[in-house]
């Protein structure tokens, strides 16, 4: 079965640009979860999507923005970057439902120079 | 708000010694307690979990506890090897996939 699956793995962007990012779910789960790790603030929640809707959102700017699709393969955006954005974004599914073990992707290494 | 307090920062073991990290969270409403571990360069990986109906749970050398009055659950590590050095993170979560993590212990286990 395979895991989660998060693309690109690793990229540079300048400042002011935008980067998408994508996640695949493990089959058969429906909730798809992004956190920001850096070395400074560590793991962050950034937004779940549950049935293409998101369901819990954390306190980043508006420049964080994600979607779902109807396969539950998720992108999440991030619109004028600045410097603060470098980070790990990684990408988690789940089942979604009560008690629902949560795996991680390998995640996207961002670079905003 | 939302808050995981996770201590201690680092701990330095000797191989074949326990590891001990504790945790503390503030939302009442938390049920799902995981724990991840993180190699340099690599996803978190999932070594255990427990629910909140539950207060203790065992995976060989690895063990969990939970106190749900005081808020509070750790980890436990037995007959410590070197494999075992990593930054373990703990996590509270509910009936989705949003997780609050703590910051992290740098575990390093000394041969």
């Amino acid at each position: 079965k395979a895991g989660v699956t998060q693309t690109p793995r690793y990229l540079i962007k300048t400042r002011g640009q935008q980067v998408t990012l994508s996640c695949s779910p493990i089959s058969g789960h429906r909730s798809v979860s992004w956190y920001q790790q850096t070395p400074g603030q560590g793991l962050q929640f950034l937004f779940e999507y549950f049935s293409e809707t998101q369901r819990n959102k954390g306190n980043f700017p508006g420049r964080f923005s994600g979607r779902q699709f109807s396969n539950s393969r998720s992108e999440m955006n991030v619109s004028t970057l600045e410097l603060g954005d470098s980070a790990l974004y990684l990408c988690a599914s789940s089942k979604g439902g009560s008690g629902n073990t949560i795996y991680f992707g390998e995640g996207s290494w961002l670079t905003v120079v | 708000g939302e808050n995981v307090e996770q201590h201690p920062s680092t701990l330095s073991v000797q191989e074949g010694d326990s590891a001990v990290i504790k945790c503390t969270y503030s939302d009442s409403a938390s049920n799902y307690f995981p724990w991840y571990k993180q190699e340099l360069g690599k996803r978190p990986q999932l070594i255990i979990d427990i629910r909140s109906n539950v207060g203790e749970k065992k995976d060989q050398r690895i063990a969990v506890t939970l106190n749900k009055t005081a808020k509070h659950f750790s980890l436990h590590i037995t007959e410590t090897q070197p494999e075992d050095s990593a930054v373990y993170f703990c996590a509270a979560g509910g009936n989705t996939g949003k997780l609050i993590f703590g910051q992290g212990t740098t575990l390093q286990v000394k041969p």
